[in-house]
């Protein structure tokens, strides 16, 4: 099965710094969607961009979407230490199944 | 917005026995509901697809006999976790997805512990 693959595995920023995380997956999508994950705890949705669509915005978060690249990038603009966790892109296969495969995910840390 | 519950938050038990975690819909309806696992450090890695009255769709590599796993009603499936041993201690999550939108909506998660 497809799996996402995202970079950098971890970042580490000043608070008040942008954070950019990038994911490429393999195959065809609907959409692909960002998570949030706090250490030991569930997930957190983000913002769901979908296929025909190439940048969305929601406060800080901005996502980019290049299906020719197969890629999508997650930039959090003014960081703030609470900002830090996982941050996971997960996309659903064209088919409509639901099934969501994850990338592997970038651990971001905000020094205050 | 959409509330799916998992029940227990944490479980311990010994190797050998079985437990079973539950996956609720609180304020939605969903037939499909999805069951995740997450090692230590990594990432959700999707195990089955649960359907409200028929059988379960397992991905490849996951033991349909050792995660059992029932959708008895439009907001109810579990998850069994057969004959436990240590390496299947791990984070365990579903999703449910809305039957009436599709959106989906996960649960907070269960962390399995086997001794």
């Amino acid at each position: 099965s497809q799996q996402g693959e995202e970079d950098p595995q971890a970042l580490s920023i000043q608070e008040g710094e942008n954070a950019t995380m990038n994911c490429s997956y393999k195959t065809s999508i609907n959409n692909l969607q960002w998570y949030r994950q706090n250490s030991g705890r569930g997930l957190v949705h983000l913002i769901l961009i979908r296929s025909n669509e190439r940048e969305k915005h929601s406060g800080r978060l901005r996502v980019t979407l290049d299906t020719s690249k197969k890629s999508s990038s997650l930039l959090i603009t003014a960081s703030r230490a609470a900002d830090t966790a996982s941050y996971f892109c997960a996309t659903d296969g064209s088919g409509n199944t639901g099934k969501l495969i994850f990338g592997q995910g970038t651990t971001l840390q905000v020094k205050p | 917005g959409a509330v799916v519950s998992q029940h227990p938050s944490r479980v311990i038990c010994k190797s050998g026995t079985s437990v079973k975690i539950e996956c609720r819909s609180l304020d939605f309806q969903a037939t499909t509901m999805f069951w995740y696992r997450q090692f230590p450090k990594q990432s959700l890695m999707l195990m089955a697809t649960s359907n409200e009255g028929s059988k379960a769709t397992y991905e490849q590599g996951v033991e349909k006999d050792k995660f059992l796993i029932n959708h008895a009603s439009l907001t109810l499936s579990t998850l069994t976790v057969t004959s436990a041993h240590p390496e299947d201690s791990s984070f365990y999550i579903c999703s449910a997805r809305d039957l009436r939108t599709h959106e989906q909506y996960f649960g907070p998660g269960t962390r399995l512990t086997v001794t």
